[in-house]
């Protein structure tokens, strides 16, 4: 069965980092890509980062370049995403997404993200 | 802002059809097959309901169906049912971000 599982999320003050987590089990990261996307309360998906774990190959949000680094590790079967300079508006919950055949097939159920001072 | 149009909601009764648009350019919707559509019920992650514009993933009931026309997607949804009350989003690959959601449209099963 294919899971995935986020961690790393909480309460974090504006200006702040977070390296968010994602094992992945039930599959290996090389036979697909990964995804972060968020939520944000009351409002809609947000695709965020995208990751080829075989090549390494990544692509950003141009909203949130520069902010943001996905990572693989593929003998952990693991998932990163670090976000920089946090503000009030990246206060979501952020789902690890695997996409296979460009669809997003299987979603965790998100980790919670909150900044405030 | 999202890349993607949806309307804000749809409603319909039990048995009836309803169809949901997402307008995008030729950036996206309109230049790409990789369009899918997601139901999300409140509190709980996206499901995939439709892949490549028209798949079905397996275990998906074949009342739901996608369809493409130019720039716009459509998701239909025959013999509505109660649990079929979610929100649904649409995305495509686009050519400038990688991937784009459409804002999403709730849909209310009266």
């Amino acid at each position: 069965e294919v899971q995935l599982v986020e961690s790393g999320g909480g309460l974090v003050q504006p200006g702040g980092s977070l390296r968010l987590s994602c094992a992945a089990s039930g599959f290996t990261l090389n036979d697909c890509s990964m995804n972060w996307v968020r939520q944000a309360p009351g409002k809609g998906l947000e695709w965020l980062a995208h990751i080829w774990t075989t090549s390494g190959t990544t692509h950003y949000a141009e909203s949130m370049k520069g902010r943001l680094t996905i990572s693989g590790d593929n003998a952990k079967n693991s998932v990163y995403l670090q976000v920089n300079s946090l503000r009030d508006e990246d206060t979501a919950v952020y789902f690890c997404v695997r996409d296979r055949d460009w669809a997003f097939d299987h979603w965790g159920q998100g980790t919670q993200v909150t900044v405030s001072s | 802002q999202s890349a993607l149009t949806q309307p804000a909601s749809v409603s319909g009764s039990p048995g009836q059809s309803i169809t949901i648009s997402c307008s995008g350019s030729s950036s996206d919707v309109g230049g790409s097959d990789h369009v899918s559509w997601y139901q999300q019920h409140p509190g709980k992650a996206p499901k995939l309901m439709i892949y490549e514009v028209i798949k079905r993933p397996s275990g998906v009931s074949d009342r739901f169906s996608g369809s493409k026309s130019g720039n716009t997607a459509s998701l239909a949804i025959s013999g509505l049912q109660v649990e079929d009350e979610a929100d649904y989003y649409c995305c495509s690959h686009a050519r400038n971000d990688f991937w784009v959601f459409g804002g999403g449209t709730r849909l209310t099963v009266l």
